[in-house]
């Protein structure tokens, strides 16, 4: 069964750093990209940005630009998403999903699935 | 950027069909994706390619689009079916991609 487990939840304070994962199982994680999307509390689906774990080739959506980071490790088919500074309203869930429908920097994808998410809370 | 219009909750008797639009501009030439969430779950896609579903999901989920609008319906509502749905496209002009604002479903 294709699958994305994600790391746990995490408390920060701000201007910490933080990274968390998104582990891919039964499938072949350099073929399909991975989107990260944002959902603050109680709001709408945010898109964040793609990567591509093969060659870890990213883009960002414009208000994700220079905030995060996204990066992949495929020896071990784990994505990760990156802060070097949080502030508090980066208080949300992030989740990750498979992309499913090309090349999705250039064509149009979908998140056939999605990991269960992973809820940070940044607060003094 | 591109905008994505949804309304922001719509009410539906049990057994009765709940319809959700989609509005944006040249959406016509966008291919549309439709995902349920339900309180504290992942988002879960219920039609891609404007009208295509995935395997497991339900016929009563279907999509469609006309002029400027994607829509989805669900024919013959259950409780079951009370979630938000968010529409998702990606904007060729810009190269990003985009949720609409979601939509609230009751069932009354």
């Amino acid at each position: 069964e294709v699958q994305l487990v994600q790391s746990g939840a995490e408390v920060k304070k701000p201007g910490e750093s933080l990274e968390i994962s998104c582990k891919g199982s039964e499938y072949s994680f350099t073929t399909y990209w991975i989107a990260w999307v944002r959902q603050m509390p109680g709001k709408g689906l945010e898109w964040m940005g793609i990567i591509y774990p093969s060659d870890s080739y990213s883009t960002y959506s414009p208000s994700f630009q220079g905030q995060v980071t996204f990066s992949a490790d495929k020896s071990i088919s784990t994505a990760y998403l990156q802060w070097s500074s949080l502030k508090a309203s980066d208080t949300a869930i992030y989740y990750c999903a498979i992309l499913v429908g090309g090349y999705c920097s250039h064509t149009s994808c979908y998140g056939a699935y999605w990991g269960q998410g992973t809820l940070v809370t940044v607060s003094s | 950027s591109y905008v994505l219009t949804q309304p922001p909750s719509v009410s539906v008797a049990p057994g009765q069909t709940a319809r959700i639009t989609c509005g944006g501009n040249n959406i016509g030439r966008k291919s549309v994706h439709w995902y349920q969430q339900k309180p504290g779950q992942a988002p879960v896609l219920v039609v891609y390619d404007d009208s295509d579903r995935p395997s497991g999901i339900p016929e009563r989920f279907s999509g469609s689009k006309s002029g400027n609008t994607a829509t989805l319906t669900i024919s013959r509502v259950e409780a079951g079916d009370e979630a938000d749905y968010f529409c998702q496209v990606w904007d060729s002009s810009s190269g990003h991609y985009v949720f609409g604002s979601g939509t609230e479903v009751t069932v009354v």
